[in-house]
C-alpha cells in the first residue's frame, strides 16, 4: 500500500524567508501528487498537483512543488513566505483507482508557523 | 454554488451514543469520501462511495457506516460511540476524472466530534 511521510512536523519561518516542506512517497510505480493546504478551522484546499509532464509544478499563492521520481519525492517551496502562509500542509498520492475511485493517501501534515 | 457542506461543525456525544454526520454536495460529483483528521496522524479514509447505492470501505471503517441513496448526500453514521471516535471528520467530493477536475478532492470544512 502507498504511504507519504512528510519530513518535518513543524516548520517556522520568518517572513519573507524562503521555505521547502519535504513529501516522500513509498510507490515507485507511475502516481499522482498533491500538495493541500488547511488554513485553521477550514478544510483543506487543493494548492497544486503533479499528473503528469513537467516535473516542476505551479500552485496557487506562490508556491511551486518539484516532483523527483528517482528520489520519490514531491517537495514544495515557496521563496519568500508572508503571515497568511501560516496553516497546516498535507502531501497526498494516489493509492490507485478501484472501481473508478481515485483514493487518496495523506501524509501526516506539516503545521508551517511564519514569525514576523 | 456551495461546495460541499458538513453539518454539524461541533459535537460533543456521550460515551455509547449514536449520531449522524452530516454531508451534502452540489457538484454532480460522483465519488464521495470520509476522512477523519487526528493530530499528527493526517487524514485516513474511513468510507468511500462511487455513485449512488455503492459503498465501501477505507482504512478504518470500524465503528462506522455509511449510505448513498442519493449523489448529493453521503451521511456517516457512529452507532455507540467511542473516545477513541473523537476526532474532526472531514467529507470530500470528486469527479474523479482527470479531465474534469484532475483528480482534485473538494473538502467539507468538517465536523469536531468529542466522546467523552
Amino acid at each position: 500500500a502507498q504511504s507519504v511521510t512528510q519530513l518535518d512536523s513543524q516548520v517556522p519561518v520568518f517572513e519573507e524567508a524562503p521555505v521547502e516542506l519535504r513529501c516522500n512517497y513509498s510507490s515507485s510505480v507511475s502516481v499522482y501528487l498533491f500538495w493541500y493546504v488547511q488554513y485553521p478551522n477550514q478544510g483543506l484546499q487543493l494548492l497544486l498537483k503533479y499528473l503528469s509532464g513537467s516535473t516542476l509544478v505551479k500552485g496557487i499563492n506562490g508556491f511551486e512543488a518539484e516532483f523527483n521520481k528517482s528520489q520519490t519525492s514531491f517537495h514544495l517551496r515557496k521563496p519568500s513566505v508572508h503571515i497568511s502562509d501560516t496553516a497546516e500542509y498535507f502531501c497526498a498520492v494516489t493509492e490507485g483507482i478501484i472501481q473508478g475511485a481515485q483514493k487518496l493517501v495523506f501524509g501526516q501534515g506539516t503545521r508551517l508557523t511564519i514569525n514576523p | 454554488n456551495a461546495g460541499v457542506t458538513q453539518t454539524p461543525k461541533f459535537r460533543i456525544l456521550k460515551i455509547g451514543q449514536s449520531m449522524t454526520l452530516q454531508c451534502a454536495q452540489d457538484m454532480n460529483h460522483n465519488y464521495m469520501y470520509w476522512y477523519r483528521q487526528d493530530p499528527g496522524m493526517g487524514l485516513k479514509l474511513i468510507y468511500y462511495s462511487v455513485g449512488a447505492g455503492i459503498t465501501d470501505k477505507g482504512e478504518v471503517p470500524n465503528g462506522y457506516n455509511v449510505s448513498r441513496s442519493t449523489t448529493e448526500d453521503f451521511p456517516l453514521r457512529l452507532e455507540l460511540a467511542a473516545p477513541s471516535q473523537t476526532s474532526v471528520y472531514f467529507c470530500a467530493s470528486s469527479y474523479g476524472r482527470l479531465a474534469k477536475d484532475g483528480y482534485g478532492y473538494t473538502f467539507g470544512s468538517g465536523t469536531r466530534l468529542t466522546v467523552v
